[in-house]
């Protein structure tokens, strides 16, 4: 149940557009396509963005987006805005054992 | 509305216990699996253990195995997280939070947490 590897940091301008990548293996990301996506702001629980690689629940914004190849999954936010400044974690199903794993986390600076 | 409210947490000693509450409502809580990630002071999130809906199994991160046990009360809509042992790296903020069934642990709804310090 190793972490999944994540940038420690990304940025853009408002409008632009950022993408997170979350490397896994083979046991998990590679394997299933169960991978999350969450938002963090400071103080607050994580909500959640994207699932099954590429699902938004109802109310998240179709600027973000989400994608997977092979062992690697990837968060896009489209037309960055302010509001979107935060930590992001993915996750995935680690299969073994019926168990989860986060990745390390990305803090998303809007410049 | 769904929510869900941890209690519980606390200050405790070195080897001590604790044991986590969380009360779910506004959905049908027996219908979800659930589960529990904490989140170390300035650290990233952590998979901690999940319940299926019928409580029939249980499953455990590899940091709490054989220290922490998550149960489960559907008739009473509770959640539980019992933790013995605890050690200075069990320090964090607890969150329960409910799973999308089917989707491998993508939880769509999060309590506020509730927080656990180790230290004597």
């Amino acid at each position: 149940q190793s972490a999944l590897t994540q940038p420690p940091s990304a940025s853009g301008s408002p409008g632009q557009s950022v993408t997170i990548s979350c490397t896994g293996t083979n046991s998990d990301v590679g394997r299933y396509n169960s991978v999350s996506w969450y938002q963090q702001h400071p103080g607050k629980a994580p909500k959640l963005m994207i699932y099954e690689v590429s699902k938004r629940p109802s109310g998240v914004p179709d600027r973000f987006s989400g994608s997977k190849s092979g062992n690697a999954a990837s968060l896009t936010v489209s037309g960055l805005q302010a509001e979107d400044e935060a930590d992001y974690y993915c996750s995935s199903y680690a299969g073994s054992n019926n168990l989860g794993v986060f990745g390390t986390g990305t803090k998303v600076t809007v410049l | 509305e769904v929510q869900l409210l941890e209690s519980g947490g606390g200050l405790v000693q070195p080897g001590g216990s604790l044991r986590l509450s969380c009360a779910a409502s506004g959905f049908t809580f027996s219908s979800y699996a659930m589960g529990w990630v904490r989140q170390a002071p300035g650290k990233g999130l952590e998979w901690v253990s999940g319940i299926p809906n019928s409580g029939s199994s249980t499953y455990y991160g590899d940091s709490v195995k054989g220290r922490f046990a998550i149960s489960r009360d559907n008739s009473k809509n509770m959640l539980y997280l019992q933790m013995n042992s605890l050690r200075a790296d069990d320090t964090a903020v607890y969150y329960c939070a409910k799973d999308i069934p089917n989707s491998g642990w993508a939880f769509d709804i999060w309590g506020q947490g509730t927080v656990v310090s180790v230290s004597s």
